[in-house]
């Protein structure tokens, strides 16, 4: 079964630093997505791509955040200066439309 | 502010028994709905979605929508230990953006 896959599970950085997160969506998705997570809260909207372009942002996903489709199955979040409050479980989902989106395992991120 | 509220519970219900979870929305324009259960630790995993007012199964779940008292809920029968877990009402806004309740922790006794 087609799954979304993330890399690395778990990643450690240091305040200050920039961190890039990878995707793989399902091949035949054209729609990609970017979620967060911090520990016991609510899951949150980032972004939105579509075409080779955001869709949508919400108001967490400021100047520090970028995504990008670097080629054809790759699609990374960077997170430019990383923040304490920056540790969270990031979730990357896709899909064909409005429809449900499939999520991979997610990116535990840990800013110390 | 688009929002998607649900009881955060818990909400403890004997094994075999019917667990109801709930859902409101604020965005009246909104188009699609789905419930996903996440386990601790774990990315969330679709349950089902629902588009149409009324009912929809699959298998021993049954999703609920009522557009006009903008209402979403998730009906499990013969609930199992491995039902306990977290669930995620979710609401797509339209375009692009889904947005995601708080959850409901649900806990199944053997």
């Amino acid at each position: 079964e087609p799954e979304v896959t993330q890399t690395p599970s778990h990643q450690v950085t240091q305040m200050g630093q920039e961190v890039i997160l990878r995707c793989v969506p399902i091949s035949n998705h054209l729609y990609f997505y970017w979620y967060r997570q911090i520990l016991g809260q609510k899951v949150e909207f980032l972004v939105s791509f579509y075409n080779n372009e955001i869709s949508e942002k919400s108001e967490i996903f400021d100047d520090q955040f970028s995504v990008e489709r670097p080629d054809g199955s790759n699609f990374t979040l960077k997170i430019r200066s990383t923040k304490l409050e920056d540790s969270a479980m990031y979730f990357c989902a896709s899909n064909s439309g409005a429809t449900e989106a499939f999520f991979g395992q997610g990116t535990r991120l840990t800013v110390v | 502010q688009k929002e998607v509220e649900q009881n955060s519970g818990p909400l403890s219900v004997p094994e075999g028994a019917i667990a109801s979870l709930n859902c409101t929305y604020s965005d009246r324009g909104s188009q699609s709905f789905f419930w996903y259960r996440q386990y601790s630790g774990k990315s969330p995993e679709l349950i089902m979605f629902i588009y149409s007012n009324g009912d929809k199964e699959d298998g021993r779940f049954t999703a609920q929508l009522n557009k006009a008292s903008q209402y979403v809920s998730l009906l499990i029968r013969d609930s199992q230990p491995s039902d306990s877990a977290t669930y995620l009402c979710a609401v797509n806004t339209g375009g692009f953006k889904t947005i995601f309740g708080a959850g409901t922790r649900l806990f199944v006794k053997a």
